[in-house]
């Protein structure tokens, strides 16, 4: 039963680029959960989704990022125009409906 | 708005080592708290959950209680290895909201 699964591990962009992480949830579950993690801070809590509806996005910037959940395929979080404080780890999770999350690995990404 | 906050921010011991890592939140409505632990450029692993109704959970030399009234986890390591070198990360679970909200953090070095 393969775990969270993310990619890329790694990105590279220069300001203004767009990013897209993707994020493919663990079998059976149908939550999926993005956190930020900036250098030196702790995991921020940014979206929260189910197949095809955003649950809670609380802890999304207003402007420039967007995620989605689609019926088919895995959670896609979209960043536009990025800016060096973007550079961070962005981890995914997902779970059941209740009970305990379960992180993937994480995409770096650095933006020039 | 609840805030995890957890102590110390670094510890080093030697082999052998029993060791506690303490965490506080401020809003006691709690639906669970989770301990993860983090290695260096890695994801988030799972270590226990124990949901708010719960004291402690035990799961191998680790074992975490929750003393949800005064706001306080506890996170036991027996006799620590040097594997059990880490970041470990503490988050809790509102009532009525799946997003976690982490501390910052105890990272842990055990010497051999």
């Amino acid at each position: 039963n393969a775990g969270v699964m993310q990619n890329p591990r790694h990105l590279v962009r220069r300001r203004g680029q767009e990013a897209r992480l993707r994020c493919s949830p663990m079998k059976g579950h149908s939550h999926v959960y993005w956190y930020r993690q900036l250098p030196e801070e702790g995991l921020k809590f940014m979206v929260y989704l189910q197949k095809e509806n955003i649950i809670d996005e609380s802890g999304m910037p207003k402007e420039r990022f967007s995620a989605e959940f689609p019926k088919e395929g895995p959670s896609i979080l979209r960043i536009q125009q990025v800016v060096r404080g973007d550079s961070a780890a962005y981890f995914c999770a997902s779970s059941f409906f209740t009970g305990e999350l379960f992180f993937g690995e994480g995409s770096r990404l650095t933006v020039l | 708005k609840q805030e995890v906050t957890q102590i110390p921010a670094a510890l080093s011991v030697p082999e052998g080592e029993n060791l506690v890592l303490n965490c506080s939140f401020t809003d006691s409505a709690i639906y669970n708290l989770q301990w993860f632990r983090q290695d260096p450029g890695k994801g988030l692993t799972s270590l226990l959950l124990i949901q708010s109704s719960q004291r402690e959970q035990t799961s191998g030399r680790l074992n975490a209680s929750l003393d949800k009234s005064s706001g306080r986890s506890t996170l036991y390591i027996a006799a620590s290895q040097p594997g059990d070198s880490a970041t470990y990360l503490c988050a809790v679970e509102d009532t009525g909201r799946r997003a976690l909200t982490f501390g910052s953090g105890t990272r842990l070095q055990v010497q051999p």
